[in-house]
Order: structure tokens, then sequence, then C-alpha cells
């Protein structure tokens, strides 16, 4: 069955420093893979995708994504971060026919220290 | 480009009544909508997905009778929750994507629902 693991629950970074939020998946075909961020209270943004072609892809507010197909990744980095990209942040993958669902992680709640 | 609108954007309603949201795409055709629930602190749990013009298809154990869902037209869609109870609080989030492009959706701001 699809599924899609955010291991991180909750991380804390300080402002300034990088992030890499870690994200795996189970797609027994190549999969459409996504990261939204929600705001509280918020619906979801999306910040990148992956469909085909060069495997790191580059989003918008500075983030960028890695599809690593040997290990089912698709981890979202950003090298300095901002005290506005706490939030919560969702990874997932898009199931090709049909209409397109979208199977989504549990999420990782994103903290940010001045 | 690709904004989609939810209205209300929350509500209160006593236990017994019906509650209405709507979706909207404002600049672009929806071909196929999404509903959504999220409870606090989780993740977006499907709750069916639909076309414009034809019947929603529920995801296994969304009671249809109970969350009525209406594609009217390539803008809007609408979803009534019937005889609202507290177990029905909630956040519901819509989403939406075009035929150019159906792979990706684009989500409204959430609607939260309280049923007293």
């Amino acid at each position: 069955a699809q599924s899609v693991t955010q291991p991180d629950i909750h991380i804390t970074v300080s402002e300034g420093a990088s992030l890499e939020l870690r994200c795996n998946y189970s797609y027994g075909a190549t999969p459409y893979l996504f990261w939204y961020v929600q705001s509280p209270g918020q619906g979801l943004q999306l910040l990148l995708k992956y469909f085909s072609g060069d495997t790191l892809v580059q989003g918008i507010k500075g983030f960028e994504a890695e599809f690593k197909r040997s290990q089912s990744s698709f981890n979202l980095r950003k090298p300095s971060v901002h005290w506005s990209d706490a939030a919560e942040y969702f990874c997932a993958v898009g199931l090709s026919g049909g209409y397109n669902k979208l199977i989504f992680g549990a999420g990782t709640r994103l903290a940010v220290h001045p | 480009g690709a904004v989609v609108s939810q209205h209300p954007s929350r509500v209160i309603c006593k236990s017994g009544t019906s509650v209405k949201i709507e979706c909207r795409s404002l600049d672009f055709q929806a071909t196929t909508m999404f509903w959504y629930r999220q409870f606090p602190k989780q993740s977006l749990m499907l709750m069916a997905t639909s076309n414009e013009g034809s019947k929603a298809t529920y995801e296994q154990g969304v009671e249809k009778d109970k969350f009525l869902i209406n594609h009217a037209s390539l803008t809007l869609s609408t979803l009534t929750v019937t005889s609202a109870h507290p177990e029905d609080s909630s956040f519901y989030i819509c989403s939406a994507s075009t035929w150019a492009s159906q792979e990706t959706q684009y989500f409204g701001p959430g609607t939260r629902l309280l049923v007293l």
C-alpha cells in the first residue's frame, strides 16, 4: 500500500541555521512528490513538486528538495531558516491514475528559535 | 494564480443543524475538487473527490449522506454537513486541480467548524 513517512514529528532550529526535513515514501510506480507548508489555522501552500527530470527541484521561499529513488526519499532543505518558516510541513505522494489523489505524511512541525 | 477560497472561514452551529461550506477556484477552472478533514495536530484525511457535473467519490468510512458534496460548476464545490454533531467539529479543507495540471492540488484556507 502507498504510504508516506515523515520520521520527525517536531524539529527546532535556530534562525539562520540550515534545515532538512525527511520524507520517505512507499509506492510501486514512479511517484509524483510534493511538499506543502501549513501555517496555524491556514490551508496548505505548495512549496515544490517533483514529477520527473532533474532530481533536485527548487521551490518557493528558498526551499529545495532532492528525489532519491534508491532511498525512496524526498527530503526538503533550506540553507538558512527564517523565523517566518515556523509552520507545519507536509510531504505528499500523488497517485497516478484516477483522480490523482494525494497521500500525506503525518507532518513535521518546525519551530525556529531567534 | 491558482487561488482557492473557502467560505466561511469559521462557523459555529447547534447540534442537529446543517452547515454548508463553499469552495471556489478564483482564477482557474477546477475539473476536480477534493475535500479533506484535519483533526488538531494531525495530517489531512481525504473525504471525497468530485468532478464537475458528476457524483462525488467518497473514501471508505466517510458517510455520503452525512457529508453531501456538490460540484455544480467548474469553479464551485460545496460540502454540506447534515445534522451536525459535536464529533463533526473539525477543520475542513478543500483543494482543486485543473485539467492541464491534474497532478497538482491547490488548497483553500480551510473552514473551522464547531458544533455545540
